[in-house]
């Protein structure tokens, strides 16, 4: 693993299902975030994690659920998948010890809930 | 509210100049990034501003004025693989990045 790795790619997924979205980082970077991207909209943060242990809600948290074990591993879970929560997800880290470092994201992850 | 507005889309010709701005209206401000994003691609780092005044790095430049809430990114001898939308994002007080929409680049030959 070279950065930080998504699963699934793609998912299809039916309304009042649970979902697990899976995120790894190989960087030791101690911030971890979830966002979502729809179009005409910015992204926008549904949870994070400053450090293992601890996370934080976002702007859009409602039917989202994160843990954060260790500092590799930051999965997200819809507990019951709506409609609304169509849309790609991105999971991204950074160095959070400086304001000015970047952040490195996966390559998202694009759910349908039908 | 915070608030983050760019342009929705722009269209550029091959090789020639293009400025993407940026207003931001924010609680608190801990420097504003630009990444750009290709269609069905993550988000890539492109800069990082501070202080106001002009950071140059190579065919990009990036601009802020504290005082007027304002960024713009310059992108100078565009080339096709240009075409990508850029966002530009805002870190707050609470060293949250709060994201613009993006804006939308396309690249004519």
């Amino acid at each position: 693993i070279a950065g930080i790795t998504q699963a699934p790619t793609s998912q299809i997924l039916a309304a009042g299902r649970r979902m697990t979205l899976r995120c790894t980082q190989d960087m030791r970077h101690n911030a971890m975030y979830w966002y979502r991207q729809d179009l005409g909209l910015g992204l926008r943060l549904i949870h994070y994690s400053n450090t293992a242990g601890t996370t934080g809600k976002g702007e859009v948290p409602d039917g989202y659920s994160v843990s954060r074990a260790n500092t590799d591993d930051f999965p997200l879970t819809l507990a019951s998948a709506v409609p609304s929560q169509t849309s790609v997800y991105f999971c991204a880290s950074s160095d959070s010890s400086a304001p000015n470092t970047e952040a490195f994201f996966g390559q998202g992850t694009r759910l349908t809930v039908v | 509210g915070q608030n983050i507005d760019q342009p929705t889309e722009m269209t550029a010709t091959e090789g020639a100049i293009v400025q993407i701005n940026c207003t931001y209206q924010t609680s608190g401000f801990n420097g504003l990034f630009w990444y750009q994003q290709h269609a069905g691609e993550a988000p890539t780092f492109l800069s990082y501003n501070v202080l106001d005044g002009l950071e140059e790095k190579g065919r990009f430049s990036s601009f802020l004025s504290r005082s007027k809430g304002y960024s713009y990114l310059l992108l100078k001898e565009l080339q096709m693989k240009d075409s990508a939308s850029y966002l530009c994002a805002v870190m707050d007080s609470n060293y949250q990045l709060i994201w613009g929409a993006g804006t939308k680049l396309i690249i004519k030959p």
